[in-house]
């Protein structure tokens, strides 16, 4: 089992649609959570943090399930700018490393 | 420009050289991480620098690569005897993590070093 694996995409949305991304990993030992976009043949930007209480910033909305080891990310209102692959980060205490998910590419069509 | 900077952009050796990346944090970021990236696939951590001193180094990362970040500021990161498979875009990345915190923040990214060995 890989230890962060996401949704296999690719979503392929309306404009204004509301859009769920779902990751999980695999160390429960894990702390520190993250969402990442990344254009085509560009670096990954940060897009939010993931805390446990859940977090929100405009249009972007980001849970965390210790239990589950489950991280989501639900974009609402989509743009054309969202379109990107959204990468779920993941400090992995044990390795002592980042790890980061394959990620998911989202297209928002018009 | 005070984000991450890296230097070459675009790298094009033959199998069996050496190259060597750098990379250039945000100036008051304390730690500074090493990834590489191929296409279709998340990056894959390296190795990562709290100042000056080498904190972790992936298992995955053979004894042809190394990193040094000698004065805590810049890096740079070799790569000897090239081989084919090393072909991919080397990305840095800087954080900062102040007193006596634990875990990890926001890191910020560079544009990458995309190398290319036939």
């Amino acid at each position: 089992r890989k230890e962060v694996e996401q949704d296999p995409g690719p979503f392929n949305v309306p404009e204004g649609a509301t859009v769920a991304f779902n990751c999980t990993y695999s160390n429960s030992a894990s702390q520190s959570f993250f969402w990442y976009r990344q254009d085509c043949r560009k670096e990954p930007k940060l897009l939010m943090s993931v805390y446990s209480s859940g977090n929100e910033d405009g249009r972007f909305t980001a849970q965390l399930n210790r239990a589950s080891q489950y991280i989501s990310l639900l974009i609402r209102d989509s743009k054309l700018s969202d379109s990107a692959t959204y990468l779920c980060v993941v400090w992995d205490n044990y390795g002592q490393n980042f790890v980061f998910g394959p990620g998911t590419r989202l297209s928002v069509l018009p | 420009d005070t984000g991450v900077s890296q230097d070459p952009r675009h790298k094009i050796t033959k199998r069996g050289q050496n190259v060597t990346f750098r990379c250039d944090p945000i100036s008051e970021h304390n730690r500074l991480y090493w990834y590489r990236q191929t296409l279709g696939q998340g990056p894959e951590f390296l190795t990562y620098f709290q100042n000056e001193a080498q904190l972790e180094k992936s298992r995955l990362l053979s004894d042809r690569f190394s990193a040094e970040r000698p004065k805590g500021s810049f890096s740079t990161l070799e790569i000897q005897r090239t081989e084919q498979g090393d072909s991919a875009m080397y990305l840095c990345a800087s954080s900062f993590r102040g007193g006596m915190k634990t875990g990890h923040d926001e890191q910020y990214f560079g544009p990458g070093t995309r190398l290319t060995v036939t």
